[in-house]
């Protein structure tokens, strides 16, 4: 079945550093790719989501780049800020229009 | 723009206890949903609808009830707590159901069972 793993749980960086959160999929499907942003005590919300014409998505300063061959979302942006600390979610929305999530990366920038 | 409201925010009960989770939306969504949210596991589905009076069973059910009483609302009931259990309920809502449709969340229901 269809399948998003992120391999890091945690993540901390320095402020100003470039940040990369690991996503990778599995699917059967040609599948679209989300990422969703959860500040603390806050709701999930969308930050990206791929296109269908290779298009690369940006948001905040944070983009993400479908790779097909390599089955892989990762999302990136140059220079981290303060309040780019949350909690980071991929997802995949496969045949039954059902959303995958992966587990979750928690981001801390420190100053 | 809509907003999901959760009811209530924090919810403590026993071992054993029935508990009811309540949410309403106001962006005339069709679909809503229930999730689950535990550190390092991700977001599991418990029950979604696709239309009033719809249920459909996610992956994570059992041990649950849900009711779409009207479009606007969507509840789960917990049919018997389990003691130490702590989680997050989010509850959340869509267009529609579709491969490129974003999804709504409220800020969650957050449960400690004693």
């Amino acid at each position: 079945g269809d399948s998003v793993t992120q391999t890091e749980g945690l993540v901390t960086l320095t402020e100003g550093l470039p940040v990369m959160l690991n996503c990778t999929y599995q699917s059967t499907y040609s599948p679209f790719l989300f990422w969703y942003v959860q500040h603390l005590n806050e709701a999930p919300k969308l930050l990206l989501k791929s296109f269908t014409d290779n298009k690369r998505p940006e948001h905040q300063g944070f983009h993400a780049t479908l790779h097909k061959s390599s089955s892989s979302f990762h999302l990136q942006k140059s220079s981290a800020q303060l309040s780019d600390s949350a909690l980071y979610y991929c997802a995949l929305s496969g045949g039954n229009y059902q959303l995958i999530w992966g587990s979750g990366t928690k981001l801390i920038i420190k100053p | 723009g809509g907003i999901i409201t959760q009811t209530p925010k924090f919810l403590i009960g026993q071992e054993g206890q029935k508990l009811t989770l309540k949410c309403q939306q106001n962006f005339n969504h069709d679909t809503m949903y229930w999730y689950r949210q535990d550190s390092g596991k991700g977001l599991r589905l418990i029950y979604y609808s696709i239309t009033e009076n719809d249920l459909q069973k996610g992956d994570l059910s059992e041990g649950y009830d849900a009711s779409r009483e009207k479009k606007s609302s969507f509840s789960l009931t917990v049919t018997s707590a389990q003691k130490n259990e702590m989680a997050v309920f989010l509850c959340a809502s869509s267009i529609r159901q579709g491969a490129n449709t974003e999804v709504f969340f409220g800020k969650g229901t957050r449960l400690t069972v004693v």
